[in-house]
């Protein structure tokens, strides 16, 4: 049974840039959710998304948006990067449909902007 | 809204002694409270987890933690820690959804833990 694997596992991008990571869930999770964790910090919330819609926002920019797709996969965008953007970008699946609240993350998408 | 406080960036233990990492949080409902391990370079690994059953609540590699509403405390203890105990450790709460599920976690700033030899 795989767990929630994340893409790329580390990228480059330039101030003002765009990127896109993904995220799969754990096999049969319906939930996903993002976080930043900045160096020596806890993680951020950002956002969580479940039946293909954003279901809660922290507290952060437009810049950030996302995507779920019918497979319950899930895109994080940020764009117009800043170099405090770069942080490791950790995904968590977890299976609302069932009642079940554990969060399970993934290894993580390390980004640095230059 | 909800937060987490734990004390301590830093808490260094003698291998076989005994382990205590200090987690209190804000909540203005009945919370979801967690522990999740970090390794170097990899994500989070939930240890356990409290979600209104009972207040001492037992993980994985010996871990455990007690729910103790009237401190708002939600302290991490193992009994003899091991070399491979050395990470860092988050606290995190979450208030959970009425159809199901449970909101974005808040994490506390993490406690690196050490272990002497």
């Amino acid at each position: 049974d795989a767990g929630v694997t994340q893409s790329p596992t580390h990228l480059i991008k330039t101030r003002g840039q765009q990127v896109t990571l993904r995220c799969s869930p754990k096999s049969g999770h319906d939930t996903v959710s993002w976080y930043q964790q900045a160096l020596g910090q806890g993680p951020q919330f950002i956002f969580q998304y479940y039946e293909e819609e954003e279901r809660q926002r922290g507290n952060f920019p437009d810049r950030f948006s996302g995507h779920q797709f019918p497979n319950y996969s899930s895109e994080l965008n940020v764009n117009a990067l800043l170099l405090g953007d770069s942080a490791l970008y950790l995904c968590a699946s977890s299976q609302t449909d069932r009642g079940l609240y554990e969060q399970y993350f993934g290894p993580g998408t390390r980004l640095t902007v230059t | 809204a909800q937060s987490v406080t734990q004390l301590g960036s830093h808490v260094s233990v003698s291998e076989g002694a005994l382990v205590l990492l200090r987690c209190n949080y804000s909540s203005s409902v009945p919370p979801y409270l967690f522990w999740y391990v970090q390794y170097p370079n990899q994500g989070l690994q939930l240890l356990l987890k409290y979600t209104s059953a009972a207040t001492l609540v037992k993980g994985i590699n010996g871990f455990e933690a007690e729910f103790k509403k009237s401190e708002t405390s939600f302290h991490l203890t193992k009994p003899s820690a091991h070399m491979s105990d050395a990470a860092e450790y988050f606290c995190a709460v979450s208030v959970p959804y009425s159809g199901g599920g449970a909101d974005g976690l808040t994490f506390g700033k993490g406690t690196h833990l050490i272990i002497q030899p």
